[in-house]
């Protein structure tokens, strides 16, 4: 199956900074990059859809100014997670498909904001 | 609103044995269907991807099958062996692309 690279894998981060995480499509070219969030024990909970070159779709509840993203490219869609506060602290997945076929995930960050 | 659930939460079974994981979903205007299995701690690897317009898909010791029309899918692993042991999602795609998951089964196959 195609490849999608996340990185960092895992970060800490003091409260207050903000923290970018990369999601990369190594082997296709992305045309539609999804971003997730998983609490332990947890399934994952959809966060935005980010298409290349437009602005993303953020779910409802997900504060847009919080969680910046950006799809400069079709391989490459970034996370920002902005002033970021303890109960930030979660595992973020990224997603990356062409068109409609077979969806394929990063390796999964997990943030802990000290 | 598509709504995924799975059956059971969390699964403990003898090495060998044959076994079977529930998903269903309330909305059968799917695009697509798809087996995921996560690793503690990391990333989801595709297992299986069924459309809405086939009935079953088979990858070596794997077979999922899709009953659309009452928003059923079922994962059978055959002949289990303790690296089976993880976490199996199910997640289903709606028309506008979206993935909505489910909420998981925990396997864990004793050896």
């Amino acid at each position: 199956g195609a490849v999608v690279s996340q990185h960092p894998s895992r970060v800490i981060c003091k409260s207050g900074t903000s923290v970018k995480i990369e999601c990369r499509s190594l082997d296709f070219q992305a045309t539609t990059m999804f971003w997730y969030r998983q609490f332990p024990k947890q399934s994952l909970m959809l966060m935005a859809t980010s298409n290349e070159g437009s602005k993303a779709t953020y779910e409802q509840g997900v504060e847009k100014d919080k969680f910046l993203i950006n799809h400069a490219s079709l391989t490459l869609s970034t996370l920002t997670v902005t002033s970021a506060h303890p109960e930030d602290s979660s595992f973020y997945i990224c997603s990356a498909t062409q068109g409609a076929s077979e969806a394929f995930f990063g390796q999964g960050t997990r943030l802990t904001v000290v | 609103k598509q709504e995924v659930t799975q059956i059971p939460a969390a699964l403990s079974v003898p090495e060998g044995e044959n076994l079977v994981l529930n998903c269903s979903f309330t909305d059968s205007a799917i695009y697509n269907l798809q087996w995921f299995r996560q690793d503690p701690g990391k990333g989801l690897t595709s297992l299986l991807l069924i459309q809405s317009s086939q009935r079953e898909q088979t990858s070596g010791r794997l077979n999922a099958s899709l009953d659309k029309s009452s928003g059923r899918s079922t994962l059978y692993i055959a002949a289990s062996q303790p690296g089976d042991s993880a976490t199996y999602l199910c997640a289903v795609r709606n028309q506008g692309g979206k993935l909505i998951f489910g909420q998981g089964t925990e396997l864990s196959v004793k050896p």
